[in-house]
């Protein structure tokens, strides 16, 4: 079985544009994560998804954050126009709903210079 | 503010021995406990967790103790081997499938 998936690994853009992350979570689950880790600090909760459903967006930082989950499948995080301080490594996790246990994929490096 | 803490951001320890990793919290709410594994470039991977009514829950060579009047928790590793070398992070929910709240996370070195 697939694990949770995310693209790209690395990206690296200017202050001022625009990046989209997107991520596969596994088939079936119906939970849906993004979190970020800025260096050397904690993995933050960004959001949170019920199928295609915003369920808690309180960790989302500002407007230039958009989330969305297309029929409850994959998710697509985008960023526009990014600063520097939005860099960090975007991690997506999901799990299945009355699961605790999330499984996470292996993160988007955002450079923003 | 921070609800949990790892307040030690970096352990070294013998092949063989025990590793004893530290978790704190401040949320009376949280009432599911996790400890998760990260190598570099690589995503955090689930390793054990506990649940509040709980207050120790084993899986081979890995356990977790909770100590909810302390509001602590534990990862004990033992015997601890090279390929644990990791960072581990310490994460806490309230309510199934509600957020997680990492800490900072523990940078576990085991020397040969």
């Amino acid at each position: 079985e697939a694990g949770v998936t995310q693209f790209p690994s690395h990206s690296v853009i200017e202050k001022g544009q625009t990046v989209t992350l997107r991520c596969d979570p596994i088939s079936g689950h119906d939970n849906l994560y993004w979190y970020r880790r800025v260096m050397g600090k904690e993995i933050k909760f960004l959001l949170h998804f019920v199928k295609e459903s915003k369920q808690d967006e309180s960790g989302m930082p500002n407007n230039r954050f958009l989330a969305e989950r297309t029929g409850g499948t994959y998710s697509t995080l985008k960023v526009q126009p990014a600063e520097l301080e939005d860099s960090g490594v975007y991690f997506c996790a999901s799990s299945q709903r009355g699961n605790t246990e999330a499984f996470f994929g292996q993160g988007t490096r955002l450079t923003v210079v | 503010d921070q609800q949990v803490k790892q307040n030690s951001p970096s352990l070294s320890v013998q092949e063989g021995r025990i590793s004893i990793l530290n978790c704190d919290y401040t949320n009376s709410m949280f009432d599911y406990f996790l400890w998760y594994k990260k190598y570099p470039a690589e995503g955090p991977t689930f390793l054990i967790s506990i649940s509040s009514i709980k207050d120790k829950n084993e899986d081979g060579r890995f356990t977790v103790f909770l100590n909810k009047s302390a509001k602590h928790l534990s990862l004990h590793i033992v015997p601890s081997q090279p390929g644990d070398s990791a960072v581990y992070f310490c994460a806490a929910s309230a309510g199934t499938g509600n957020q997680f709240y990492f800490g900072t996370g523990t940078s576990l070195t085991v020397i040969p």
